[in-house]
């Protein structure tokens, strides 16, 4: 049950597009299409973005979209705003009945 | 609405034992696959268990053997019990619920602090 791997950082512009890696194993990201993502800014609880890789739930925003190649899934917010600003984590389905979450990437709008 | 009310964190001298509680309104716990995650502090999230609406529970190998995961169905409520509490336990709780599926939760608490210290 090792971490997902996710860069600690990730700036960008209003207005602009940025994207947000995760990178599992054959065991996990690689396996299953079971990866999602979640919003948390702090003190707040975290938020679902994404699920089953490109899924999103209602009410989130268009802006977010989801995708997957090989062993690495991806995040990308697209048009960026201020209140995009949050820390960011993948999580997904590791077999047996268990879930692993990403290190989280804290996202700043410069 | 769904709401999800963690209760029960505290401080907590290392070797002891804690039980925490989510309480649910607008949600059936025992109808839904529920978890629990935790958050060190200024760390990141960590899942910590889960149960399936059939009642069985899976654990993180991290707290295996020591935390038990349960729920009252009359009192629409999520336990966590921990025991043999450790400094690395200390963290934020959150639980958290989902209608559809054991690998995403739409639904989450606000949590409850958990301190592991002497």
């Amino acid at each position: 049950q090792s971490a997902l791997t996710q860069p600690a950082s990730v700036s960008g512009s209003p207005g602009q597009s940025i994207t947000i890696s995760c990178t599992g194993t054959s065991s996990d990201v690689g396996y299953y299409n079971l990866v999602s993502w979640y919003q948390q800014h702090p003190g707040k609880a975290p938020k679902p973005m994404i699920y089953e890789v490109s899924k999103r739930p209602s009410g989130v925003s268009n802006r977010f979209s989801g995708s997957k190649s090989g062993n690495t899934a991806s995040l990308t917010i697209s048009g960026l705003q201020a209140e995009d600003e949050a820390d960011y984590y993948c999580c997904s389905y590791a077999g047996s009945s268990t879930l692993v979450f990403g290190g989280g990437t804290k996202l700043t709008v410069l | 609405e769904v709401q999800l009310v963690e209760s029960g964190g505290g401080l907590i001298q290392p070797g002891g034992s804690l039980r925490l509680s989510c309480t649910a309104s607008g949600f059936t716990v025992s109808s839904n696959y529920m978890t629990w995650v935790r958050q060190a502090p200024g760390k990141g999230l960590e899942w910590v268990s889960l149960i399936y609406t059939g009642g069985s529970t899976h654990y993180a190998d991290s707290v295996k053997g020591r935390f038990t995961m349960s729920r009252d169905r009359s009192k629409n409520t999520l336990y966590l019990q921990m025991d043999s509490l450790r400094a690395e336990d200390t963290a934020m709780y959150y639980c958290a619920g989902s209608l559809s599926s054991v690998n995403w939760f739409n639904y989450w608490g606000q949590g409850t602090l958990v301190t592991v210290s002497s």
